[in-house]
């Protein structure tokens, strides 16, 4: 079975540039996450999404969005980058209901010059 | 709001020692526990999970046992080995929400 798979494995931008992280969940996971891994910070829940709704997300600004296709890949999306956004970003996914445990990818590496 | 406290860094221990990694937690509920390794390059990897008071989450030699009375959820290992190197994160999500809550994460660096 699959994992969950991130692209690019890298990303390098420059600053006020637009970033785009795409994730494709474990067949039957429905919900995606993204979670920021960044220096000092930490991990910190981003977004949630499922069944291409966006369900919640964190304490992030409006610059930070995204999107659920229908086959339940998911676009991050990271406008007018600055350079705190350089980190780690890392997509998991789950079943839909219930208590389900969330799998991980190995995440996009993010450097803003 | 929650949060979840671990044990600073980084952990060195000898091959075949015993491994203690601390864990506490703030929750206004009853939330699920979980422990999630990152190995080198990686992204993170479900170790183990527990769901109410008392119960004890196992895999690959790691425990660790939901305590309620201390809000706390150590992870344990009797032998550790070279490849247990990475880094370890305690995590929580309370009832009825997805978001995961994560401490900070402990290294481990285990010596031949």
């Amino acid at each position: 079975e699959a994992g969950v798979t991130q692209s690019p494995t890298h990303l390098i931008k420059t600053r006020g540039q637009q970033a785009t992280l795409r994730c494709s969940p474990i067949s039957g996971h429905t919900s995606v996450y993204w979670y920021q891994q960044a220096l000092g910070l930490g991990l910190q829940f981003l977004l949630w999404y499922d069944e291409g709704e966006e369900r919640n997300r964190g304490n992030f600004p409006p610059r930070f969005s995204g999107r659920q296709f229908p086959n339940y890949s998911s676009e991050l999306n990271v406008n007018a980058l600055e350079l705190e956004d350089s980190a780690l970003y890392l997509c998991a996914s789950s079943l839909g209901s219930g208590d389900q445990p969330q799998h991980f990818g190995d995440g996009t590496r993010l450097s803003i010059l | 709001g929650d949060s979840v406290t671990q044990m600073e860094g980084p952990v060195t221990l000898s091959e075949e020692a015993f491994l203690t990694i601390n864990c506490t937690y703030t929750a206004t509920g009853y939330p699920s526990l979980f422990w999630y390794v990152q190995y080198p390059g990686e992204g993170l990897q479900l170790l183990l999970k527990a769901t109410k008071a008392d119960d004890k989450g196992s895999n690959k030699g790691f425990e660790a046992t939901y305590r309620k009375e201390t809000t706390s959820f150590h992870l344990e290992k009797g032998s550790v080995q070279v490849s247990d190197s990475a880094v370890y994160f305690c995590a929580l999500r309370e009832a009825g929400r997805r978001a995961l809550t994560f401490g900070s994460g402990t290294r481990l660096q285990v010596q031949p």
